[in-house]
């Protein structure tokens, strides 16, 4: 499976956007990837996945470069329950390889 | 729609002991997938059970395994334990097996071994 790149932390103001990057340098034309965040040791939440296209929901979008080589989880207006480590991860099997995410700190 | 339950919640065990972990899917779901998460090791993957079969399994030791019954329900046991096994272990449903299919994880249960 492709090796996902992020970074180890992030700090972002109540009510702005948080973008979160994340480099597959490595991907593989039918590698998805999926964004989860985990919030102090619950278990981890799906956010958004996508293949090519960009995508939205109502959590977040997600922006996937043409080359596919790196994407950007958007968070449009973080709150302080958005505080938690967001994992990018690049799929092609039935197993979610995690890396060690990113931990985005929100503050007021 | 109820989301992945986990039982128990919490668990304390000595070691040598033998340890059994319950997750129930979302109903409908037919691929339930194991991972243990450690501060060290981080999120690993165990497992994948679909319509009663292992599907994929990541790279542990024999002492862990697990199965599935016929309405989806799942077990993992930890045989002969050992301190290293203190951990989170969670639970994941889908749809179906497979790449794009998206997975819901459970609370999990967190294993205590003395």
């Amino acid at each position: 499976d492709a090796k996902t790149t992020q970074p180890t932390s992030m700090d972002c103001a109540e009510g702005r956007a948080a973008n979160l990057p994340c480099n597959h340098s490595t991907i593989s034309g039918n590698e998805y990837v999926y964004w989860y965040r985990q919030i102090h040791s619950q278990g981890p939440q799906y956010i958004i996945h996508g293949l090519k296209n960009n995508e939205t929901n109502e959590m977040a979008s997600l922006i996937i470069t043409e080359d596919r080589k790196s994407s950007t989880l958007i968070l449009p207006h973080a709150t302080l329950r958005d505080t938690a480590v967001y994992y990018c991860i690049v799929r092609v099997r039935n197993a979610l390889i995690f890396g060690k995410g990113t931990t985005l700190s929100v503050s007021s | 729609k109820a989301g992945v339950t986990q039982t128990p919640r919490y668990l304390i065990k000595t070691r040598g002991q033998q340890v059994t972990l319950s997750c129930s899917p979302i109903s409908g779901h037919r691929s339930v997938s194991w991972y243990q998460q450690t501060p060290g090791q981080g999120l690993q993957f165990l497992f994948e059970y679909f319509s009663e079969t292992q599907r994929n399994k990541g790279n542990f030791p024999g002492r862990f395994s697990g199965r599935q019954f016929s309405n989806s329900r799942s077990e993992m046991n930890v045989s002969t334990l050992e301190l290293g096994d203190s951990a989170l272990y969670l639970c994941a449903s889908s749809t179906q097996t497979g790449r794009g299919e998206t997975q819901y994880f459970g609370p999990g249960t967190r294993l205590l071994v003395l």
